[in-house]
């Protein structure tokens, strides 16, 4: 079965500092993958995604994933984090057939100024 | 965000009566998508629709049904609301039918069943 693992439920990087949030997905073949970001009180903003081709992706905000197969994951990270970017991270999964996502649990981001 | 639009934000309602949540688009965008989100769940898929009177179950369908009587418009009821569905609530829409351009999603309804 599909499944997304964020093993980091709440992380907390001072201003400045670099980041990276883990995500390991389980899915029979190479799935699209996924990074959202959710501001307090907001939907889910899409911030990079990977179909196939350079397994480093860059995203919105200064984010980048990439994507690892053999560890069947795709870690988001940033070189310098800025106090706006406080907010849930979810990453998922979705079939290539189906459109069928699965969004893991979340990583909490707080950032000290 | 623009062009995704979720009514109620917020709502407050009694066990066992009926709920209707509303998800609009002017981005006439085909696939549309409901989706419940729970503190260590994440999202979770309830109904999705690839167009006007096609719709589909997903993950966590049970309680819940759908309508798509128009591009613009998927509506989400809950047949007898149970404390269980108390949640934040999402529509999403996409451009294609395989998800590979992900969602734009809504801004959400916050449902409490009391």
């Amino acid at each position: 079965a599909q499944s997304v693992t964020q093993p980091d439920i709440h992380i907390t990087v001072s201003e400045g500092a670099s980041l990276e949030l883990r995500c390991n997905y389980s899915y029979g073949a190479t799935p699209y993958l996924f990074w959202y970001v959710q501001s307090p009180g907001q939907g889910l903003q899409l911030l990079l995604k990977y179909f196939s081709g350079d397994t480093l992706v860059q995203g919105i905000k200064g984010f980048e994933a990439e994507f690892k197969r053999s560890q069947s994951s795709f870690n988001l990270r940033k070189p310098s984090v800025h106090w706006s970017d406080a907010a849930e991270y979810f990453c998922a999964v979705g079939a290539r057939v189906g459109n069928q996502f699965y969004f893991g649990t979340g990583t909490s981001l707080t950032v000290i100024p | 965000d623009a062009g995704i639009t979720q009514s109620p934000r917020h709502k407050v309602t009694e066990t066992g009566t009926p709920v209707t949540l509303r998800c609009h688009q002017t981005e006439n965008h085909r696939y549309m998508y409901w989706y419940r989100q729970d503190p260590g769940h994440g999202l979770r898929l309830i109904h999705y629709s690839y167009g006007v009177k096609d719709t589909d179950k997903g993950e966590v369908s049970d309680g819940y049904s759908v309508s798509r009587s128009k591009t613009e418009d998927f509506l989400l009821t809950l047949e007898s609301a149970t404390s269980s569905q108390t949640s934040v609530y999402f529509c999403a829409i996409s451009t294609d039918r395989d998800g590979g351009g992900g969602y734009t999603f809504g801004s959400g309804t916050r449902l409490t069943v009391v």
